[in-house]
């Protein structure tokens, strides 16, 4: 199994709104990656998880929590987002923090209103 | 930090090859990849190099010259299914799990 799922495939909120975006990998992968893609973009890197720990947050607004339950899952909670916030938001995966291998999941397209 | 520098857009036609480059500017550099994006779709992972020379995977060969801080992505037998966004990314040794990505490279393959 080499795939990394996410939910939901969309979602649009309001400002005011919270919502979490959820990301599963059962590949054994200990490395967990967050980032963001707007569109004709590369992605941005937003948060790294290393064994269950946070290890990299790039100067991410709070308005953005990222949350690791375990190793398989990675969500990423969300709260009084602004529009320009709305973007594709991918998950990836890797065997560890310095594997360059990355598996993406199919992302959560993002639209807060 | 890192940067790195790739053409936005590159055209070919079906069985041509094609050479998309990446020179690259970073404080520490663990090796370089590379990425496919269909629309709509997620990246999906080409290939890595972090030795000089060549790695060949089918019709898609990636090469890196550290000396010269430079890659490129050469793809044959072009097909219509290649037409995708390509991106370079770097890994920042200080920085274990940053990956920074290119601007990418818009690939049209046309008949």
């Amino acid at each position: 199994d080499t795939e990394v799922t996410q939910t939901p495939k969309h979602l649009v909120m309001g400002m005011t709104n919270k919502k979490s975006l959820k990301c599963e990998q059962h590949m054994g992968h200990r490395a967990m990656y967050w980032y963001k893609q707007k569109a004709k973009k590369p992605p941005e890197l937003m948060f790294v998880y290393s064994y269950e720990k946070l290890s990299i947050n790039e100067s991410v607004p709070s308005r953005f929590s990222p949350e690791c339950p375990n190793s398989s899952l990675l969500n990423l909670h969300l709260h009084a987002l602004q529009p320009e916030d709305s973007a594709l938001y991918l998950c990836a995966s890797s065997q560890d923090d310095r594997v360059e291998e990355q598996y993406f999941g199919p992302g959560t397209r993002l639209t807060v209103t | 930090g890192q940067s790195l520098e790739q053409p936005s857009e590159v055209t070919a036609v079906e069985g041509a090859i094609v050479q998309i480059n990446c020179t690259y500017q970073t404080s520490g550099f663990y090796g370089l990849s590379w990425y496919q994006q269909h629309d709509g779709g997620a990246p999906t992972f080409l290939s890595y190099n972090a030795l000089d020379g060549l790695e060949e995977t089918g019709r898609f060969s990636s090469f890196l010259s550290r000396s010269d801080s430079y890659g490129y992505l050469l793809l044959q037998e072009l097909q219509m299914k290649d037409s995708a966004s390509y991106f370079c990314a770097v890994r920042d040794r200080a920085n274990a799990g940053k990956s920074t990505f290119g601007d990418g490279t818009t690939l049209t393959v046309k008949p």
